[in-house]
């Protein structure tokens, strides 16, 4: 049974830091991973969809990278703002979500 | 992007009442259709997978009697929680996906949510 855990679960930082978020799952026959954002009580916004056979894909100041072989993915945030403070999720062939991470970007 | 809407955002009902969620793709033919339950600060969980003209696929543990759910369209999928309690409240999300199935070559676009809460 697929699982898929993000790590860490939740994290607070200063404008304009870095970040990486990392999603680890446990079976690697995948077809496709992607990231959404969650806002508190809204649904889900798609941010970067990484088919099985891509390695990365980048849209802005976001990078999410793909390696199969090791179950994991990882979201970079570059240069981050209070606007992307939210809840990340990873989900593994449209499917199954992970727990999430609760971003906080204070000013 | 493509658009999906849910309907209503939220309501509030009477434990024994039944209520019905629509959940549209406003521009683009949803082949398949997926019904999350979120409860606070967890993440989201499958309910079930609905292709249109098929009766829908229940996740493990989903009562497929009290959550009717209806594919009856390429635009429109609804759900129905028959006979609803207190712990029936929760979020509920519904995603839209032009493939059928796990195709690598199409996102799934999610509605806004609806959120219950039964008396």
């Amino acid at each position: 049974k697929q699982e898929v855990t993000q790590i860490p679960a939740a994290l607070s930082v200063p404008e304009g830091e870095n970040l990486v978020l990392n999603c680890s799952f446990t079976d690697s026959a995948i077809y496709n991973l992607q990231w959404f954002r969650q806002d508190p009580g809204k649904g889900l916004t798609s941010l970067l969809l990484i088919q099985s056979s891509q390695r990365e894909q980048t849209s802005g100041r976001l990078n999410a990278s793909l390696d199969k072989s090791s179950g994991r993915s990882t979201l970079y945030i570059a240069a981050s703002q209070p606007g992307d403070s939210a809840t990340y999720l990873c989900v593994v062939d449209k499917l199954i979500f992970g727990t999430g991470t609760r971003l906080q970007v204070f000013p | 992007g493509a658009v999906v809407s849910q309907h209503p955002s939220w309501v509030i009902c009477k434990s024994g009442t039944s209520v019905k969620i629509e959940c549209r793709s406003l521009d683009f033919q949803a082949t398949t259709m997926f019904w999350y339950r979120q409860f606070p600060k967890q993440s989201l969980m499958l309910m079930a997978t609905s292709n249109e003209g098929s009766k829908a696929t229940y996740e493990q543990g989903v009562e497929k009697d009290k959550f009717l759910i209806n594919h009856a369209s390429l635009t429109l999928s609804t759900l129905t929680v028959t006979s609803a309690h207190p712990e029936d409240s929760s979020f509920y999300i519904c995603s839209a996906s032009p493939s059928r199935g796990l195709s690598s070559y199409n996102e799934q676009f999610f509605g806004p949510g609806t959120r219950l809460t039964v008396l």
